[in-house]
């Protein structure tokens, strides 16, 4: 089975602060995916990335960037946190089929 | 873009009964079509798929029917158990290599199935 594991399950920041969200998948596939969820809006594509140190914006990349040193590590980063970034964070990975695999997700609250 | 709408985004049905969440798609060019199950506290689970050159899939208790010409797809669960209870969503894509197998989700149903 894939596994897509994420570094914090609840995080709280404060506005103006700098945060990382890793991502680590071990099926050495190519491409992996960040999602934002909220309430009544469903999942919204963030950014993802088909490679090392490729990356393509998403639907809603505003606010955010990523790094993909690794093959089997993509991070999210939010430069400086806002409140309107509160949210359920969800990483991604797709098998074979193209189904995708996701994480537990990261509940970031910030304050 | 591709556009996916979801209906409806609350149900509530008794155990034993039938559920059925219907979703529509804008890109003509969609061709795959899976259905995600979100228990509370975890991420989505794969539940079943269905791509374009089938009408219909089945799973036990769970069903899948695609109209292409239509554009919509939806979701059957028979027999309804009080652990099917979930935030269920739909999506699409059309898996093209520039779009790394991106999907497209609906906003989600909450189905409550009660004893």
């Amino acid at each position: 089975d894939v596994k897509v594991t994420q570094s914090s399950r609840y995080l709280v920041k404060r506005t103006g602060e700098k945060v990382f969200l890793e991502c680590v998948q071990d099926m050495d596939h190519e491409n992996m995916f960040w999602y934002r969820q909220d309430p009544g809006l469903g999942l919204r594509l963030i950014y993802f990335s088909y490679d090392v140190k490729m990356k393509e914006k998403g639907d809603i990349p505003e606010g955010y960037s990523v790094s993909r040193e690794k093959k089997e590590r993509f991070s999210l980063i939010l430069e400086s946190a806002s409140t309107n970034q509160t949210s359920m964070y969800l990483c991604a990975t797709p098998g074979q089929g193209g189904e995708q695999f996701f994480g537990p997700g990261t509940r970031l609250t910030v304050l | 873009g591709e556009n996916v709408e979801q209906h409806p985004s609350t149900l509530s049905v008794q155990e034993g009964d039938s559920a059925v969440i219907k979703c529509t798609y804008s890109d003509s060019a969609s061709n795959y079509f899976p259905w995600y199950k979100q228990e509370l506290g975890k991420g989505p689970q794969l539940i079943i798929d269905i791509r374009s050159n089938v009408g219909e899939k089945k799973d036990q208790r769970i069903a899948v029917t695609l109209n292409k010409t239509a554009k919509h797809f939806s979701l059957h669960i028979t027999e309804t158990q009080p652990e099917d209870s979930a935030v269920y969503f739909c999506a699409a894509s059309h898996g093209g290599s520039n779009s790394g197998y991106a999907l497209n989700f609906g906003k989600g149903t909450s189905l409550l199935v009660t004893p």
